[in-house]
């Protein structure tokens, strides 16, 4: 799996729009873009995923650039709840030999009020 | 929706004592992970299975056991519980799919061994 970079710490304020950048230069074609948060003492949760094409669901909204080098999660309207350490993993979506999520530290996010 | 459960939640071993942490999942996923999670870390892969009989070491497997018996079910055994083994513990589950590979986890298991 290609390796990722976050920063390691991010703020917000509440009500704004949350946008967590992450490097993905070694991503090969068959590799998708992975998105997750932990939120403090919980079970990681899954937030979005994608190719290429820029993705969105009712948590978050994911841009991927075209080069598919880096991407930018994006939270529309950050709250207080959305406080937690936020994943970005690139992986294969198939594989024979089989499959694994390596996380790496991830980006604090803190939402301020 | 009950998803993946994990028991216990919380548990404090001595050094050198046995046990086993429970993993099932209720959404007929065929792979199935298990993480820790040292304090202010990324989480790491113990093992992980892609379906029944098939288990197959992670990054940090050494301390630890698996098997898979049936699809639903995952445990992870402790033989000789050391200090080193302090952690909170996740087990996740995931299915195979063409669109992607979506892990969902459990709660997780604080372990402390003293």
């Amino acid at each position: 799996d290609a390796k990722t970079t976050q920063p390691t710490s991010m703020d917000c304020a509440e009500g704004r729009a949350a946008n967590l950048p992450c490097n993905h230069s070694t991503i090969s074609g068959n590799e998708y873009v992975y998105w997750y948060r932990q939120i403090h003492s919980q079970g990681p949760q899954y937030i979005i995923h994608g190719l290429k094409n820029n993705e969105t669901n009712e948590m978050a909204s994911l841009i991927i650039t075209e080069d598919r080098k880096s991407s930018t999660l994006i939270l529309p309207h950050a709250t207080l709840r959305d406080t937690a350490v936020y994943y970005c993993i690139v992986r294969v979506a198939e594989e024979t030999s089989g499959s694994r999520l390596t996380f790496g530290e991830g980006t604090q996010l803190t939402v301020n009020p | 929706n009950a998803g993946v459960t994990q028991t216990p939640k919380f548990r404090i071993l001595k050094i050198g004592q046995s046990m086993t942490l429970q993993c099932t999942q209720d959404m007929n996923h065929n792979y199935m992970y298990w993480y820790r999670q040292d304090p202010g870390m990324g989480l790491k892969l113990i093992y992980y299975s892609v379906g029944a009989g098939i288990t197959d070491k992670g990054e940090v497997p050494n301390g630890y056991n698996v098997s898979r018996s049936t699809t639903e079910d995952f445990p992870l055994r402790l033989e000789l519980a050391a200090p080193s083994q302090t952690s909170v513990y996740f087990c996740a589950s995931s299915f195979q799919a063409r669109s992607g590979n979506t892990i969902y986890f459990g709660e997780g298991s604080w372990l402390t061994v003293v």
